[in-house]
């Protein structure tokens, strides 16, 4: 069974820096996808970034980036100048090509400092 | 275009009562979900339609929750009874059918408190 691993419960980042939010990921798919959502206080969930397993490039979303490693199975999201409003919850989320369900991490919860 | 709409946003019941949620997708959408998050975790999937068949409910526990897209369009997920440990966010997302590289879109969510 897929399993997503988020080690972060929590971070404080000085606004303006770059930050890493970590996540390491289990699967037997030999096709897949890898998400990053950023869920603020209002509850909404937003989509920040994709990665396919067979991608051959990391991919990259304005401020997101995210650092994809294939073999050690880990797909960091790369936040570059954070803002004030980047202050939310952020998942990571493994979905199979097979079925198009999404396994989700326990998040890790950014705050940024001004 | 218009996002994927929830109703209520907010519900507090006591336990032993029924709650129904209701859900519309974006237009044109043929897969469903809904998930429960708890408060301090990731979404976990209950249910997930394609049109208005079932596709996985695996875990649903059917002997309170269920739920249903008659028509493909809309849904409607419902408890009976509750119980305390239901309280959560109900989320529903919709998904263009087939594809990789195509994301989830997540309605504002349902927040049941259930006393």
């Amino acid at each position: 069974a897929q399993k997503i691993t988020q080690t972060q419960p929590g971070m404080f980042v000085q606004e303006k820096e770059a930050v890493t939010l970590d996540c390491t990921y289990d699967t037997s798919d030999p096709s897949y996808g890898l998400f990053w959502y950023k869920q603020p206080s209002s509850g909404e969930m937003i989509f920040l970034i994709y990665q396919g397993s067979y991608d051959q490039q990391n991919a990259t979303e304005g401020r997101y980036s995210l650092n994809f490693q294939k073999a050690r199975k880990s797909a960091n999201l790369v936040i570059s100048a954070s803002q004030l409003g980047d202050s939310a919850m952020y998942f990571c989320a493994h979905e199979s090509d097979s079925n198009y369900q999404l396994i989700w991490g326990a998040g890790t919860k950014l705050i940024i400092k001004p | 275009e218009a996002g994927v709409a929830q109703s209520p946003r907010y519900k507090i019941i006591e336990k032993r009562q029924s709650v129904a949620f209701w859900c519309n997708p974006i237009s044109g959408h043929a897969t469903l979900y809904w998930y429960q998050q708890i408060l301090g975790q990731g979404p976990k999937l209950l249910i997930q339609f394609q049109n208005n068949g079932v596709v996985d409910d695996s875990q649903l526990p059917k002997d309170r929750f269920s739920a249903e897209r008659l028509k493909g369009v809309d849904s409607t997920l419902k408890i009976q009874p509750a119980k305390l440990e239901d309280s959560a966010v109900y989320l529903c997302a919709s998904r263009p059918s087939g594809g990789k590289n195509n994301e989830q879109f997540f309605g504002p969510g349902t927040r049941l408190t259930v006393l």
